[in-house]
């Protein structure tokens, strides 16, 4: 079955500063990859998504890039502000959503 | 509220006892599923419904587990004799392949405890 890899499980920015989050999924039929954000004690939020058909996808402060070919996506979060801090999960969604292990994104003062 | 709710959203057992766990969709969404989220984990997918269709199981639901969704609206989620290892949040979406098809709305969850 689909394997989703995240990396780094933890990552403190400036802020201001920008912050990345880097997953790898394993099935190269996958085509549909969505981020979430889950605030302490929260559901999950979709916050973008990109399609297999794009390389990449900006909304205001938030980016996702897109490798078919070497099967790996990334999260861009530019200016970062103190509200940015929560867990962010990469997931790939056949029919049902596989997520990543997910990512702690500290934003320091 | 037109967003996805749960009952309840604690529930505090012992270990050996049944639970049950209810999920309301939005109500135009015929596709349901439930994950289960521990500690510092990112969520996992259990099973999912099409209406009143079960369409796949996850190998983490062991035969202690069982969901249902008999008219194809709300479902429910039974543990018996629940472990101490069942202790997680128990998530629910839903999803209509006619209203954007790729979303999935999350529910509060419900929160286990086994004692």
């Amino acid at each position: 079955g689909e394997n989703v890899e995240q990396h780094p499980s933890t990552l403190s920015v400036q802020e201001g500063d920008s912050a990345v989050i880097k997953c790898t999924y394993s099935d190269s039929a996958s085509n549909y990859f969505p981020w979430y954000k889950q605030e302490l004690g929260k559901r999950p939020q979709l916050i973008i998504d990109i399609r297999s058909n794009v390389g990449e996808k900006k909304d205001q402060r938030i980016a996702v890039t897109l490798n078919k070919t070497a099967k790996h996506f990334s999260l861009h979060i530019t200016e970062t502000q103190p509200e940015d801090s929560a867990v962010y999960f990469c997931a790939v969604r056949d029919d049902k959503i596989i997520f990543g292990k997910g990512t702690r994104l500290h934003i320091l003062p | 509220d037109t967003g996805v709710s749960q009952d309840p959203r604690h529930k505090i057992t012992k270990r050996g006892q049944n639970v049950t766990f209810r999920c309301d969709p939005i109500s135009e969404h015929n596709r349901l599923y439930w994950y289960r989220q521990t500690l510092g984990q990112g969520p996992e997918f259990l099973t999912y419904f099409q209406n009143e269709a079960q369409l796949e199981k996850s190998r983490l639901l062991s035969d202690r587990f069982s969901a249902e969704r008999p008219k194809g609206s709300f479902s429910t989620l039974e543990i018996q004799r629940t472990e101490q290892g069942d202790s997680a949040m128990y998530l629910c979406a839903s999803s209509s392949p006619g209203q954007g098809r790729y979303e999935q709305y999350f529910g509060p969850g419900t929160r286990l405890t086994v004692t």
